[in-house]
């Protein structure tokens, strides 16, 4: 089935690197996506990584795959308050085209 | 390039009535889909366009609507609104050409349902 589980909340300091979770069940995910949403607003894509890559970098992001335990985490190097925010990851799934199954959302909470 | 855009921003209705939502893709993205987000269920795939024709949808009953004009734009329609259809309505658009789109979303047409 379709299924993406993130803990709800994370807390940091200014500074600190951040570590977001994310799981999934379905095995024929092909692209899993991280989204940010600030409040009252739609969500801006951070960053992606195709089901056959185990890590991709992207300047202050790094994304971390791994297939076996079906797990995928983004971390923020040098989390700033501008970060706070709430994150998404995201699966696209085999032959089902534009529809992305969301987990339910981590809000990054960054004390100064 | 300009971004996703939807209209509108806001929307207040009563239960009973129905309401229709627009959405301008990037332009050259012929892949539009809508999403539904709420607290209690988070966000929600609701339907995808493709060249003016439906070609995914999700569990949403049958008062959810959708289409998509020859330029690419689409509108969301639902019909006898429910309080409980008062949520964040979310469009995306990709280039449309297989799995390895990415989507970009516009910020979102909240409405509220009294």
């Amino acid at each position: 089935g379709e299924d993406v589980e993130q803990s709800l909340f994370l807390s940091v300091r200014e500074g600190d690197s951040s570590v977001i979770n994310c799981t999934y069940t379905d095995s024929s995910s092909t692209y899993l996506y991280w989204y940010k949403q600030e409040p009252g607003a739609g969500l801006q894509l951070l960053t992606y990584i195709f089901s056959n890559m185990d890590m991709k970098q992207d300047q202050r992001l790094t994304v971390l795959l791994n297939k076996k335990d079906k797990h995928l985490s983004l971390r923020i190097a040098d989390t700033q308050t501008g970060d706070s925010a709430i994150y998404f990851c995201a699966e696209s799934i085999d032959n089902q085209g534009g529809k992305l199954i969301f987990g339910q959302g981590t809000e990054l909470s960054v004390k100064p | 390039k300009a971004g996703v855009t939807q209209t509108p921003r806001y929307l207040i209705k009563t239960r009973g009535q129905q309401v229709t939502l627009s959405c301008s893709p990037i332009s050259g993205h012929r892949s539009v889909s809508w999403y539904q987000q709420t607290p209690g269920q988070g966000l929600q795939f609701l339907f995808e366009y493709f060249s003016e024709t439906q070609r995914n949808k999700g569990n949403f009953p049958g008062r959810f609507s959708g289409r998509q004009f020859s330029n690419s734009r689409s509108e969301m329609n639902v019909s006898t609104l429910e309080l409980g259809d008062s949520a964040l309505y979310l469009c995306a658009s990709s280039l449309g050409t297989g799995i390895t789109d990415t989507q970009y979303f516009g910020p979102g047409t909240r409405l509220t349902v009294l």
